[in-house]
């Protein structure tokens, strides 16, 4: 069974500076997708990203890149420029690639200060 | 666009008793999915569907049942409710593609059994 792992229960960081949130997993597979979602108090599930493991190239949106590290099975989310509406519980989550089998593995979640 | 709607949001339940809890979407994705967060922890899959009528166990499914009737709707049964069912249930739903599409979730139910 694939599991993921996030090794920092818990990780704070200066407003304006950039943090990494660690996360890796285990599998026997080659095609996989793998995610990170935040979870503000609000306790609502956003994606934050996506990457898909045959695509060697990191995946970025806006403040938020990951990298990815497919042979050490490593997938950390880098926030550049932290704000304010950062503060949440990230979690790292895994899919295999195989159709009617989409499931969500999760790993346990860092939850990320901010410090003003 | 309402997205995927669970109700309610907060519930207390007396050991024994039992409920259902209600996940509606309208995206009209096939694939729906039931979590529960414990404190401190990722979410566990406890059932899914792959489209009306067909439903499957996932990680933790004892002590829950589904039923998947239309595409929109996906409820959660609790039958003799239990103090380890005190938790946050997510529904969820995605579009079926094997390209990784991102699953859409509720805000939460959170079930509190006393």
């Amino acid at each position: 069974a694939q599991t993921v792992t996030q090794s920092q229960p818990e990780m704070s960081v200066q407003e304006a500076e950039t943090v990494t949130l660690s996360c890796t997993y285990d599998t026997s597979e080659s095609d996989y997708y793998l995610f990170w979602y935040k979870q503000p108090p609000s306790r609502q599930m956003i994606l934050v990203i996506r990457q898909e493991a045959y695509k060697q190239q990191n995946a970025t949106e806006n403040r938020f890149s990951v990298n990815f590290q497919k042979a050490a099975k490593s997938f950390s989310l880098k926030i550049s420029d932290s704000q304010l509406g950062d503060a949440a519980m990230y979690f790292c989550a895994y899919e295999r690639s195989n159709f009617g089998n989409e499931k969500l593995t999760f790993g346990t979640g860092t939850r990320l200060t901010i410090i003003p | 666009n309402a997205g995927v709607t669970q109700t309610p949001k907060f519930r207390i339940l007396k050991i024994g008793q039992s409920m259902t809890l209600q996940c509606t979407q309208d995206m009209n994705h096939n694939y729906m999915y039931w979590y529960r967060q414990d404190p401190g922890m990722g979410l566990k899959l406890i059932y899914y569907s792959v489209g009306a009528g067909i439903t499957d166990k996932g990680e933790v499914p004892n002590g829950y049942n589904v039923s998947r009737s239309t595409t929109e709707d996906f409820p959660l049964r609790l039958e003799l409710a239990a103090p380890s069912q005190t938790s946050v249930y997510f529904c969820a739903s995605s579009y079926p593609t094997n390209r990784g599409q991102p699953q859409h979730f509720g805000d939460g139910t959170r079930l509190s059994i006393l």
